[in-house]
């Protein structure tokens, strides 16, 4: 079993609609869960940290947290194809010193 | 503007041609990082220093080496490139001074290596 797994997609999204990707992770002491857009031979960039359960919401993104369940997720409102990239959810564990990525998610947002 | 430079940007290097990779960072943090990331995989860490500690993963190859001769500056040292280390090359600092545990890790642009 993978630590942080993701559905690798694509995840194919009209504009204006809204994406949902999903994360699951294996260390259940894991502590800190970040979400990074990578476009397609950039670097990752930081889009949201999320650290307590519940939900965490910046501008069109919305981070939910269920540590029981050791779930994830990534809600991107009003997609633009602008938003077409890869998602990679990432974990520092319980070691706390490692931060582990997922495989990424693909999403399209089509005009 | 505070941030973490990487250059080259795009390398080329022939097959056995020891190459280095240069990290830079501005930000005035204590642990820089090395990635390895290949097309459509995620990043896999290679190594970190914490300040001037250094901390190997235990499956990166011995190939790679690293150097941090202060604060700011961090190399990666590829040995002997074979083709299987074509690979975007990721430099990422984090603050850490809250600790490890909950620190955002910042990622420069990365230098993308080809192996001929």
């Amino acid at each position: 079993q993978k630590e942080v797994e993701q559905n690798s997609g694509p995840l194919s999204v009209p504009e204006g609609a809204i994406a949902s990707l999903n994360c699951t992770y294996s260390d259940r002491g894991s502590q800190s869960f970040f979400w990074y857009r990578q476009y397609s031979g950039k670097s990752p960039e930081l889009i949201m940290s999320i650290y307590s359960n519940g939900d965490k919401e910046d501008g069109r993104f919305t981070a939910q947290l269920n540590k029981a369940s050791q779930y994830v997720s990534l809600l991107i409102r009003d997609s633009q194809p602008s938003d077409s990239a890869t998602y990679l959810c990432a974990v520092i564990g319980a070691a706390g010193n490692k931060l582990t990525f997922g495989g990424g998610t693909r999403v399209l947002v089509k005009p | 503007d505070a941030m973490v430079i990487q250059n080259p940007r795009y390398q080329v290097t022939q097959f056995g041609k020891p190459v280095t990779l240069s990290c830079s960072q501005t930000l005035n943090h204590n642990v820089m990082y090395w990635y390895q990331q290949k097309s459509s995989q995620a990043p896999k860490l290679l190594f970190h220093y914490y300040d001037k500690d250094f901390n190997n993963e235990a499956d990166t190859p011995d190939n790679f080496q690293s150097r941090r001769p202060n604060t700011s500056f961090c190399f990666l040292d590829i040995r002997s490139p074979g083709l299987g280390d074509a690979a975007m090359y990721l430099c990422a600092t984090s603050r850490d001074v809250a600790g490890w545990s909950t620190d955002t890790q910042y990622f420069g642009p990365g230098t993308r290596l080809t192996v001929l």
